[in-house]
């Protein structure tokens, strides 16, 4: 299968600090990249779409100017939580769909905000 | 939008046993509908797939069927191994490069 890089792997930041996670697909090209929220033991919640060369588009609730989602190219997209708290700490996976839409993730950041 | 539920949450089952997941789906528009394998602090893994214009899917142990007048699915996991243990999650998505909506998961533990 296709796959995405995702780096960090884990973190951890003082409250009110900000954190940069990275997406990438390295063998194929994805113009669309999501960003998911998973907290332990629940579902992978969606939180915005990235997409190449416009705005992304986030889900209700999501606050867009706390988390700053830029698609710079078609092989990558980055997350940047702003002014970090720590109820922002959990786990955070971006995926990415091939032109077959597919769906592949990446391996996941783990945020802990101190 | 597109409702995806699954049950059940949490499923025992004994090794060599079958275990079966079943997801249901509204929105009539969704073609496609892959199942994760996600375990404890690793990404979901695609572990099978199907598209609206096939009823059934095998892959060795694992095999998915697809109803789209009851507009449900599930996965069929035969002759379960303790490293099937983990969580799975059904979706489903209506256009290339749209979003996936997950069910809720199903924690599956295969007992040696």
């Amino acid at each position: 299968g296709a796959v995405v890089s995702q780096h960090p792997s884990w973190v951890i930041c003082k409250s009110g600090t900000s954190v940069k996670i990275e997406c990438r697909s390295l063998d194929f090209q994805a113009t669309t990249m999501f960003w998911y929220r998973q907290f332990p033991k629940q579902s992978l919640m969606l939180m915005a779409t990235s997409n190449e060369g416009s705005k992304a588009t986030y889900e209700q609730g999501v606050e867009k100017d706390k988390f700053l989602i830029n698609h710079a190219s078609l092989t990558l997209s980055t997350l940047t939580v702003t002014s970090a708290h720590p109820e922002d700490s959990s786990f955070y996976i971006c995926s990415a769909p091939t032109s077959g839409n597919e769906q592949y993730f990446g391996p996941g950041t783990r945020l802990t905000v101190t | 939008g597109e409702n995806v539920e699954q049950h059940p949450s949490t499923l025992s089952v004994q090794e060599g046993d079958s275990a079966v997941i079943k997801c249901t789906y509204s929105d009539s528009a969704s073609n496609y509908f892959p199942w994760y394998k996600q375990e404890l602090g690793k990404r979901p893994q695609l572990i099978i797939d199907i598209r609206s214009n096939v009823g059934e899917k095998k892959d060795q142990r694992i095999a998915v069927t697809l109803n789209k007048t009851a507009k449900h699915f599930s996965l069929h996991i035969t002759e379960t191994q303790p490293e099937d243990s983990a969580v799975y999650f059904c979706a489903a998505s209506m256009h290339t490069g749209n979003q996936f909506y997950f069910g809720t998961g199903t924690s599956l533990t295969v007992i040696p």
